[in-house]
């Protein structure tokens, strides 16, 4: 397995923008997490999801942000306006059980908004 | 939230040296994480430990657990270069994971 893929690897884009990333989870876990990392904060749970269905996302700041998982093989994280203080590595994560197991982190995504 | 809180924050030694970092946490655990992220890279999964465990190896690593202290430890022996990276402690809430702040760890060569 490729792991977990994570696209673009590099985002820099406007104030105002719509900024889409994307995660391809490993094949046959069932749940998926969406992470953010800055300096200041750390590591920030936004969102999971177990079987492609929302299951906590009180960690989304905004409306501004968004997320989908309309299969188990693709979910999105959509920030729609973003902001400059949306800059920070986004990860996303999939594991088996949940926190049962380890989690299999992808590269992550850089997000630079200017 | 944090749930784990790592100590130190950043740790520098020698190539060879034993690097033992520290975990605290705030709740009740079913089981607590290592990780380790390389500059510019994803978390790598180390090891886990159940609450029911009170040690646990996985080769150079050796991590502890003292639920009563509500406390963990990393241990890498025979630190490497390679093992120059930033290493967390996670919790379980549920099904997710809540990450510390993260330990530096910086191995001179």
């Amino acid at each position: 397995d490729a792991g977990v893929i994570q696209s673009p690897r590099h985002e820099v884009t406007e104030m105002g923008q719509e900024v889409t990333l994307r995660c391809k989870p490993i094949s046959g876990h069932d749940y998926l997490f969406w992470y953010r990392q800055t300096m200041m904060r750390g590591l920030e749970l936004l969102i999971y999801f177990n079987n492609n269905v929302p299951i906590d996302d009180s960690g989304m700041p905004e409306d501004r942000f968004s997320a989908k998982m309309p299969n188990a093989s693709f979910s999105t994280l959509k920030i729609q306006p973003s902001e400059p203080r949306d800059s920070a590595v986004y990860f996303c994560a999939s594991s088996l059980l949940g926190a049962n197991y380890g989690y299999t982190f992808g590269s992550g995504t850089r997000l630079t908004v200017v | 939230s944090q749930q784990g809180e790592e100590d130190p924050q950043a740790l520098s030694i020698q190539e060879g040296e034993n690097a033992t970092m520290n975990c605290s946490y705030k709740t009740s655990i079913n089981n607590l994480q290592w990780y380790r992220q390389n500059s510019g890279r994803g978390l790598v999964h180390l090891i886990l430990i159940r609450s029911n465990e009170r040690e646990k190896h996985s080769g150079r690593l050796r991590v502890t657990l003292d639920t009563s202290k509500k406390s963990s430890s990393l241990l890498i022996t025979a630190s490497r270069a390679a093992d120059t990276a930033s290493y967390f402690c996670a919790t379980d809430g549920y099904d997710k994971l809540v990450f510390g702040a993260g330990t530096i760890l910086r191995v001179k060569s």
